[in-house]
């Protein structure tokens, strides 16, 4: 079956500007995360999300960092007034339920802020 | 905070012989762990996963982890190795939270690059 898709692949910015990043889940998937992988950082989690609600946003690194998912499936990660900093591979996974059960990531969208 | 620690940031090993990447983490309670391979552009897929039980672990590939509580370690082995088996390897952490379950949140090591030469 269809696995994690995440839109656009590559995104290329100017430092101010406002992206939006996508994630499709896989179907039927209850549990969503947003994950951030930078050269500096690594794998960072950024926020959870069990159905529409997100229990944890305690990754997002700033204010400027917002998240929503709608109808239990798809999320966008907007990030505002972007940064420099914000440069790195942001990457989704969902699973059947939240704790235990495998996260199958998607193949990140990479964000270049110039 | 938890925190995951990957002893070796690079490993290169000939093929066909043993490796074995190493895995600490912080937490003193329950958790759940982890190892994920990522190939060279390509994303994250589960090699292995220990939850409860039997402390040795057997995932895809030939792939094997040992969970040893008392050390907080969860050690990656494979008894022989292939050019193929060349990716990026992640270990990783669920704990426990206050309510005694995990929700999948996942903490990081920084990564160990396997690379191996004919």
């Amino acid at each position: 079956g269809a696995g994690v898709s995440q839109s656009p692949s590559n995104k290329v910015t100017e430092k101010g500007k406002d992206v939006e990043l996508r994630c499709d889940p896989i179907s039927g998937h209850t549990a969503l995360y947003w994950y951030r992988q930078s050269l500096g950082q690594g794998l960072e989690f950024l926020i959870y999300f069990q159905g529409n609600s997100a229990p944890d946003k305690s990754g997002l690194p700033s204010d400027r960092f917002s998240a929503e998912r709608t109808g239990g499936s798809v999320s966008t990660l907007t990030i505002q007034r972007t940064q420099q900093e914000d440069s790195a591979v942001y990457l989704c996974a969902s699973s059947l339920v939240p704790g235990k059960e495998t996260q199958y990531f998607g193949p990140g969208t990479r964000l270049l802020v110039l | 905070a938890q925190s995951v620690t990957q002893l070796d940031s690079q490993v290169p090993v000939f093929e066909e012989a043993p490796v074995e990447l190493r895995c600490n983490y912080s937490s003193s309670v329950s958790v759940y762990l982890f190892w994920y391979v990522q190939y060279p552009n390509q994303g994250l897929q589960l090699l292995l996963k220990y939850l409860s039980g039997s402390t040795l672990v057997k995932g895809i590939n030939g792939f094997e982890a040992e969970f040893n509580k008392s050390q907080t370690s969860f050690h990656l082995r494979k008894p022989s190795v292939h050019i193929s088996d060349t990716a990026e390897y992640f270990c990783a952490v669920s704990d426990f939270g206050a309510g005694g379950t995990s929700y999948g949140k996942l903490t990081f090591g920084q990564g160990t690059i396997l690379t191996v030469h004919p």
